[in-house]
């Protein structure tokens, strides 16, 4: 198994550019969820899915899109991007196990700096 | 705002030296959880403990949890060079019926060899 994989591992843009970040998880879990990680802010949760079709918000969403098409993949769009969007974003998936009783695997992040 | 916040922020011990950090939370949990990450890479969990657990091993980890002051610690015995890392607790609300994980700030570890 390959686990989580995030693509691309490296991304500038520039302001207003918009693009795709790819997550895809070969361990047919459930939950996905994206988090941005900026330096003495930990990681923030952007977005978060607990099945194919079902996407939800979590502490910063705006400037940001998600689908869940298929259990496999979770990709989060940036809409037009700003350099307050510069930051290192993680991709986590997890088995349901029912209100977080399970660990969380992660992607190996995606450093995106937009200028 | 985020669920957990970790004290210190960070931490420089001598190798074989014992590290501790801690945690503390806001709301009611269901269960607290402790990841690593190592520079430029993911998170990796470490250890999990429900909230009507007090004390969990693993190995040279011991983590405490005291709900009554929503606080847990990670302590790691007889540190080695590589236990140098940023480590992560992370909260799953009891209220939350979809599991989300929230993550505090980090403790940046550093073991001199």
């Amino acid at each position: 198994n390959a686990g989580v994989t995030q693509t691309p591992k490296f991304q500038v843009l520039k302001t207003g550019q918009s693009m795709t970040l790819q997550c895809a998880q070969d361990m047919n879990h459930e939950y996905m969820s994206w988090y941005r990680q900026d330096p003495g802010m930990g990681l923030r949760l952007i977005h978060y899915s607990v099945g194919a079709g079902i996407t939800d918000q979590g502490e910063v969403p705006n400037g940001y899109n998600v689908s869940r098409s298929t259990t496999e993949d979770f990709p989060l769009r940036l809409l037009s991007a700003a350099p307050s969007q510069t930051s290192v974003y993680f991709c986590a998936s997890r088995t349901r196990g029912g209100t977080g009783r399970t660990e969380a695997f992660f992607g190996q992040g995606t450093r995106l700096t937009v200028v | 705002s985020q669920q957990g916040e970790e004290d210190p922020q960070a931490l420089s011990i001598q190798e074989g030296e014992n590290a501790t950090m801690n945690c503390s939370y806001k709301t009611s949990i269901n269960n607290l959880q402790w990841y690593r990450q190592n520079s430029g890479r993911g998170l990796v969990h470490l250890i999990l403990i429900r909230s009507n657990e007090r004390e969990k091993h693993s190995g040279r980890l011991r983590v405490t949890l005291d709900t009554s002051k929503k606080s847990s610690s990670l302590l790691i015995t007889a540190s080695r060079a590589a236990d140098t890392a940023s480590y992560f607790c992370a909260t799953a609300r009891l209220s939350s019926n979809t599991g989300k994980l929230i993550f505090g700030q980090g403790t940046t570890l550093q073991v001199k060899p």
